[in-house]
């Protein structure tokens, strides 16, 4: 079964820092990788996927990710943080077919906290 | 948001009564999905369907039911609710081309049993 690990619970940075936040998972095949967002008391919004090609894929909100098969890690980056950057972050893992037919399997997130 | 409702919003109910959500899409997709929400656990899957009346377990699915009776409507059913069940229940789409296929999500409904 597959399985994502969100290292870090909280995470804060400082705004127009640069931020990553880490993702590993475990999956036997592909990966189909996944980015999702969520701002308190809202749902989620995706941020950006990977299937296959470019392992640097570019996402909404000036956002991007590297796919490391290497490391099994889909790590998400942003250059320069905003105050509205403020939230929950999700990485998931989908299986079956297409980009996660069956359910995709969450990390438990992180909450990034952005001080002025 | 991929066209997709949840009903009710927010809802207060008892230990042992039965409960039902909804999930309501409009652009006709496929595969539908729910999912509970928990601090420190993150989303974890519930029940899916793939088609009117086709519907499997995820990792969750013990005290559920769900019934998928036309392709718009994705029902949840909690025969019996227990305080454990106190969640935020995310309803969720697939839509795109083949493997392209990616979840969006709806707004959520949040649910306390007391």
């Amino acid at each position: 079964a597959q399985s994502v690990t969100q290292p870090d619970i909280h995470i804060t940075v400082s705004e127009g820092a640069s931020l990553e936040l880490r993702c590993n998972y475990s999956y036997g095949a592909t990966p189909y990788l996944f980015w999702y967002v969520q701002s308190p008391g809202q749902g989620l919004q995706l941020l950006l996927k990977y299937f296959s090609g470019d392992t640097l894929v570019q996402g909404i909100k000036g956002f991007e990710a590297e796919f490391k098969r290497s490391q099994s890690s889909f790590n998400l980056r942003k250059p320069s943080v905003h105050w509205s950057d403020a939230a929950e972050y999700f990485c998931a893992v989908g299986a079956g077919s297409g980009g996660g037919a069956d359910g995709l399997t969450f990390g438990k997130g992180t909450h990034l906290i952005i001080q002025p | 948001d991929a066209g997709i409702t949840q009903s009710p919003r927010h809802k207060v109910t008892e230990t042992g009564t039965p409960v039902t959500l909804r999930c309501h899409q409009t652009e006709n997709h496929r595969y539908m999905y729910w999912y509970r929400q928990d601090p420190g656990h993150g989303l974890r899957l519930i029940h899916y369907s793939y088609g009117v009346k086709d519907t499997d377990k995820g990792e969750v699915s013990d005290g559920y039911s769900v019934s998928r009776s036309k392709t718009e409507d994705f029902l949840l059913t909690l025969e019996s609710a227990t305080s454990s069940q106190t969640s935020v229940y995310f309803c969720a789409i697939s839509a795109g081309q083949g493997e392209w296929e990616t979840q969006y999500f709806g707004p959520g409904t949040r649910l306390l049993v007391l």
